[in-house]
């Protein structure tokens, strides 16, 4: 039983360029959540998805989007990238539906903005 | 903004002795989580306690929930090397979205 899968596991931007992550979700789970990871930071919460749709946010930008597939993946994309946002993007997985309490989470993409 | 403050930041000891952290939170929650993060990679889930609940174990684990004090302390009794780590508290608020502290970077001694 596969768990929660992220690609790529390492990515190196210069500053204003765009950069999509994925995530592959765990077997059964449907709702999806991104997080960022500063350098000595816990993870802050950016939105999740279920059933194709945003249903909460963060406090991040509109640069910040996402989306989910109807195999339940989900993509986040990052437009005009800035020094700042080089961070370890995690995803979390749970469900089935909104309720699943416990979120299992990816080994994260490691972001370097140039 | 974070929800949870664990203390300490950081926490030294030796093979066999056990690490207690704490984490402090802000709101009421539906349920408190504690996660494991070795080395920057992803992070491991340890064990849930929901709010009606005060204390929880599995394996070398203790969880206790006091939330009248919002406050949770996370026990590891005679700790291994494997268990150097960054640990995290996290709040769920019924929303579904996770609130997670600073952590507390523990080092376990041979």
């Amino acid at each position: 039983d596969a768990g929660v899968t992220q690609s790529p596991t390492h990515l190196i931007k210069t500053r204003g360029q765009q950069v999509t992550l994925r995530c592959s979700p765990k077997s059964g789970h449907d709702t999806v959540s991104w997080y960022q990871q500063a350098l000595g930071q816990g993870p802050q919460f950016i939105f999740q998805y279920y059933e194709e749709e945003e249903r909460q946010r963060g406090n991040f930008p509109d640069r910040f989007s996402g989306h989910q597939y109807p195999n339940y993946s989900s993509e986040l994309n990052v437009n005009a990238l800035l020094l700042g946002d080089s961070a370890l993007y995690l995803c979390a997985s749970s469900g089935p539906g909104l309720g699943g309490e416990t979120q299992y989470f990816g080994p994260g993409t490691r972001l370097l903005v140039l | 903004s974070q929800q949870g403050e664990e203390d300490p930041q950081a926490l030294s000891i030796q093979e066999g002795e056990n690490a207690t952290m704490n984490c402090s939170y802000k709101t009421s929650i539906n349920n408190l989580q504690w996660y494991r993060q070795n080395s920057g990679r992803g992070l491991v889930h340890l064990i849930l306690i929901r709010s009606n609940e005060r204390e929880k174990h599995s394996g070398r684990l203790r969880v206790t929930l006091d939330t009248s004090k919002k406050s949770s302390s996370l026990l590891i009794t005679a700790s291994r090397a494997a268990d150097t780590a960054s640990y995290f508290c996290a709040t769920d608020s019924n929303d579904y979205k996770l609130s997670f502290g600073a952590g507390t970077t523990v080092t376990v001694r041979a």
